[in-house]
C-alpha cells in the first residue's frame, strides 16, 4: 500500500511567521507530487512537482521536491490568517492518487 | 493502520447503466466527503455528510447522482444513468470535523463508454 506521510499533523503560528510543511512518500511508480489547500470545500490545487530540486513559487508559497530522499516541503512565508487551512499532499502514480492526512495550519493574528 | 476503503477500485460500464460506488470510512470519523477528480490537479466536492446527515450536496448533478449513508460504516455514491462525461476518479475521505486531517480512500476509477 502506497503511503504518503505529512508532518506536522497540526501547527499554530502567529501572523508573519514562516512555516514549513513536510510530505514524504514511497517511491513506487512515482509520477508527480501535488499540494492542495483545503479550507471548507474541495481542496484547491497549489503545486505539482515532478522534478527534483526545482522550486515552484506562487506569491508567499513555494514548494520543492527531493526525489532522492523522497520528500517535498511546502513553505509559506509571512503567514496571514487567510493561510489557515489544511494542506494536503498527494502522490500521483499515473493512474492513482495517494493522499496524506494533511497538516492543519492555524495562523493567529 | 486505519484506512478508508473504497470499492470497486476500477469500474468500466456502458452509458446508461447504473453505477454504485462504496466507501467504508474510518471507525469513529463523523465526516465523510465524496470528491471527483477529472483533471490532473482539480478535486471537485460532490457531497459531504456529518454524523450521517447530508450537509452539502450542491456539487452533485441531482438528476443522476445520489449519495447516502445508510449507516455509519457505509457511504454510497450512485450514478443513474451514467454518461461518458462521468468518467473520472471518485474519492471518498473521512475525518472528524473541519479542523483535523482527513484520510482519503484510494479512489474508484470510473470509465463510462
Amino acid at each position: 500500500e502506497d503511503k504518503v506521510v505529512q508532518s506536522p499533523l497540526s501547527l499554530v503560528v502567529h501572523e508573519g511567521d514562516t512555516v514549513t510543511l513536510n510530505c514524504s512518500y514511497e517511491v513506487t511508480n512515482f509520477r508527480s507530487l501535488l499540494w492542495y489547500k483545503q479550507e471548507k470545500k474541495a481542496p484547491t490545487f497549489l503545486f505539482m512537482l515532478t522534478s527534483s530540486g526545482i522550486e515552484k513559487k506562487s506569491g508567499r508559497l513555494s514548494s520543492i521536491l527531493d526525489k532522492k530522499e523522497l520528500f517535498s516541503i511546502l513553505n509559506i512565508t509571512a503567514t496571514q490568517t487567510g493561510d489557515s487551512a489544511i494542506y494536503l499532499c498527494a502522490k500521483n502514480t499515473g493512474n492513482q492518487f495517494y493522499f496524506g492526512t494533511g497538516t492543519s495550519l492555524t495562523v493567529i493574528p | 493502520d486505519a484506512r478508508v476503503t473504497q470499492t470497486p477500485r476500477d469500474k468500466v460500464t456502458e452509458m446508461g447503466q447504473e453505477v454504485t460506488m462504496r466507501c467504508q470510512p474510518i471507525l469513529g470519523h463523523n465526516t465523510v466527503f465524496w470528491y471527483r477528480q477529472t483533471m490532473m490537479q482539480g478535486l471537485e466536492l460532490l457531497a459531504y455528510f456529518r454524523n450521517r446527515a447530508p450537509l452539502d450536496d450542491s456539487g452533485m448533478p441531482k438528476d443522476r447522482f445520489s449519495a447516502e449513508m445508510p449507516d455509519a460504516t457505509l457511504a454510497t455514491l450512485k450514478i443513474q444513468p451514467s454518461e461518458p462525461r462521468d468518467s473520472a476518479v471518485y474519492f471518498c475521505a473521512s475525518g472528524f470535523g473541519w479542523s483535523y486531517g482527513y484520510t482519503f480512500g484510494s479512489g474508484t476509477r470510473l470509465t463510462v463508454v
